[in-house]
């Protein structure tokens, strides 16, 4: 079975630019969560999605999106870009179910979005 | 609030040593994960937790409900344990995720 895919791998952005970042789940999988990873503030949740919805945010500003296609691939952009965002922005999908029990998380290589 | 504390921050020890990694957290979860990260940055998910013991090889996680607390174990380390665990937390009040600042781990051989 395939694991978690992420595109691009690396990526280089200028301040005030937008990017969208691409995950493929596992196959099966409906859950997709979306991390930042950074030296100063470590690993720290984006969002959730189930089933095409958002399940859960975490305390990143408007510029921070997402969003999730029926086929379960899911999609971050963020807009207006600052030096702060560069950071390795990580997926991971799971089994989660629609009453909330949590699954085992299975995590993609991540994408190093570095801002200039 | 939703806090996630883990000790130690860095953790060298030899080659065959009882390794122990120790995760604290404020109020009531619904899960608790283990994850292990290598220098490159691949994440991969050791344990999932939401009562008692989990063994996987030499690896053994453990949760403490009532206390609050779960400790990752490594029985007879190798150097190919090095790598940074980090505990991550699911909290039932509102569902969101919380780490802990990872524990930077390396065994000498």
């Amino acid at each position: 079975k395939a694991g978690v895919t992420q595109t691009p791998r690396y990526l280089i952005k200028t301040r005030g630019q937008q990017v969208t970042l691409s995950c493929s789940p596992i196959s099966g999988h409906r859950s997709v969560s979306w991390y930042q990873q950074t030296p100063g503030q470590g690993l720290q949740f984006l969002f959730e999605y189930f089933s095409e919805t958002q399940r859960n945010k975490g305390n990143f500003p408007g510029r921070f999106s997402g969003r999730q296609f029926s086929n379960s691939r899911s999609e971050m952009n963020v807009s207006t870009l600052e030096l702060g965002d560069s950071a390795l922005y990580l997926c991971a999908s799971s089994l989660r179910s629609t009453s909330g029990r949590s699954y085992e998380q299975y995590f993609g290589p991540g994408t190093r979005l570095t801002v200039t | 609030k939703n806090e996630v504390e883990q000790s130690p921050q860095n953790l060298t020890a030899q080659e065959g040593e009882f390794i122990t990694i120790n995760c604290s957290y404020s109020v009531g979860i619904s899960a608790l994960h283990w994850l292990q990260q290598h220098p490159g940055g691949g994440i991969v998910s050791l344990f999932m937790l939401s009562s008692g013991k989990k063994k996987h090889g030499r690896l053994i996680a453990t949760i403490n409900i009532q206390e609050k607390h779960s400790s990752l174990h490594i029985t007879a380390s190798h150097p190919r344990d090095s790598a940074v665990y980090i505990c991550a937390v699911r909290f039932d009040r509102d569902d969101k995720i919380i780490f802990g600042k990872g524990t930077r781990l390396h065994i000498l051989p």
